[in-house]
């Protein structure tokens, strides 16, 4: 399954919204579909896993939505530390996991 | 607390052979599934092999028949064996557990292989 994320790069201020595409070239199963940030220098961050549940300790700002091929990952408003990169990731077609390209979440 | 470090990073040549180690704490590794991810330099992440319980092991295309992926139960650590590297191998490494939700909910900080 290839995950293609979108937009490549969001640039926005602190405060707004911001939401992020993901889309799966076959249905996920069982919508088997995660979101990570990554900041530099550092390993990801699990976000979200099975398309909408946030891992533990993760904001309510953070939701993820979306089911067979089409995900969304909106932070309702961003923190000064959530500027960072979003993957997406599938883990129904086990045993290969695939990434999507990243999604870039920068300061305007 | 769960935790992962990663070790056996390095430069090394094209053809040459490498081991990266990922000792656990806070959980046992052979109850779960445990994955090595790799991010060559800026770029994104990519899946490159998984380890089952049962012991059952999986590779991406690109690795299959170069690197081998093992444990020790005993040390509650988790192998990569890395031969035949190739420049495009050039990444850093990072293992990872998928946790009971089936996504990968820990991550170690990663080691970095130069192939050069």
């Amino acid at each position: 399954i290839v995950l293609t994320q979108s937009p490549g790069t969001l640039s926005l201020s602190p405060g707004e919204r911001a939401t992020l595409s993901c889309r799966a070239s076959q249905s996920v199963s069982s919508n088997y579909l995660a979101w990570y940030q990554q900041k530099p220098g550092q390993a990801p961050r699990l976000l979200i896993y099975g398309a909408s549940s946030r891992a533990t300790g993760i904001p309510d700002r953070f939701s993820g939505s979306g089911s067979g091929t089409d995900f969304t990952l909106t932070i309702s408003r961003l923190e000064p530390e959530d500027f960072a990169v979003y993957y997406c990731q599938q883990y129904g077609s086990s045993p290969t996991w695939t990434f999507g390209q990243g999604t870039k979440v920068e300061i305007k | 607390e769960v935790q992962l470090v990663e070790s056996g990073g390095g430069l090394i040549q094209p053809g040459g052979s490498l081991r990266l180690s990922c000792t656990a704490s806070g959980f046992t590794v052979n109850y779960n599934y445990m994955s090595w991810v790799r991010q060559a330099p800026g770029k994104g992440l990519e899946w490159v092999s998984t380890i089952y319980s049962g012991g059952s092991t999986y590779y991406t295309d690109s690795v299959k028949g170069r690197f081998t992926l093992s444990r020790d139960n005993s040390k509650n650590t988790l192998y990569l064996q890395m031969n035949s590297l190739r420049a495009e191998d050039t990444a850093v490494y990072y293992c990872a557990r998928q946790g009971l939700v089936g996504a990968f909910d820990s991550w170690g900080q990663g080691t970095l292989v130069t192939v050069s």
